[in-house]
């Protein structure tokens, strides 16, 4: 499979508590993004990397929030203190660097806080 | 406010009628895209139109972009049950690299 993969594809949490995900992105794209989705509404951008670089945090991001990329391969995106209203589908996509606008989303994360 | 607006947001037709669903912006895009989303996974690509006034037909669907790239609209002749899910379209902003997303259009087509 050459996709891009999420872990886990879901977690239920008590709020207070850590989670993290992670994305695979497909091996040869050096563009990877986060974004959040929730109920019946359009992805919201989130963040996204060059290779290892972080180039752009959205205002969503709260300080709560925490992407890395260490290796340029794979990344993980970290909240910590989960509050309720954190719960959304957290989804990864992937591209090309010349290619920004055809992106390949991965299936997500859907996060629940109780 | 959203950037780019979709309506409707939600459409419940007859398998074999006809749809239109509109995106609409104030701001002009280098590129707009239109995915569909179906429970529990994420977006799948369905088009790319990149050309002011482009039109691109895919199968039964047919993507149209505005002249003046601010707008578009996706049209599906003879709508099938398996057509059901969350269509999005998506842009990127004239030199940028970000794709935003509307707020999508829930279509059910019943058998």
């Amino acid at each position: 499979d050459t996709g891009v993969s999420q872990d886990p594809r879901h977690k239920i949490t008590k709020r207070g508590q850590n989670v993290t995900f992670r994305c695979d992105p497909i091996s040869e794209h050096n563009r990877l993004y986060w974004y959040r989705q929730t109920l019946g509404q359009g992805p919201e951008f989130l963040t996204y990397f060059q290779n290892e670089a972080q180039l752009e945090k959205s205002r969503l991001l709260s300080d709560r929030f925490s992407a890395e990329r260490p290796k340029g391969s794979f990344s993980t995106l970290e909240i910590q203190r989960t509050e309720q209203g954190d719960s959304a589908m957290y989804l990864c996509a992937s591209s090309l660097a010349g290619q920004s606008n055809v992106l390949t989303f991965g299936a997500g994360s859907r996060l629940t806080v109780l | 406010t959203q950037l780019l607006e979709q309506s409707p947001q939600f459409l419940s037709i007859q398998e074999g009628e006809n749809l239109t669903v509109y995106c609409n912006s104030s701001s002009v895009f280098s590129s707009l895209q239109w995915y569909r989303q179906e429970p529990g996974e994420g977006p799948v690509l369905l088009v790319t139109v990149v050309t002011g006034g482009e039109v691109k037909k895919l199968k039964r669907l047919t993507f149209q972009f505005g002249d003046a790239r601010k707008d578009s609209s996706l049209h599906i002749t003879a709508a099938q049950p398996g057509d059901t899910g969350l269509y999005l379209c998506a842009g990127v902003l004239d030199s940028s690299y970000k794709l935003i997303f509307g707020s999508g259009t829930r279509l059910l087509v019943r058998p």
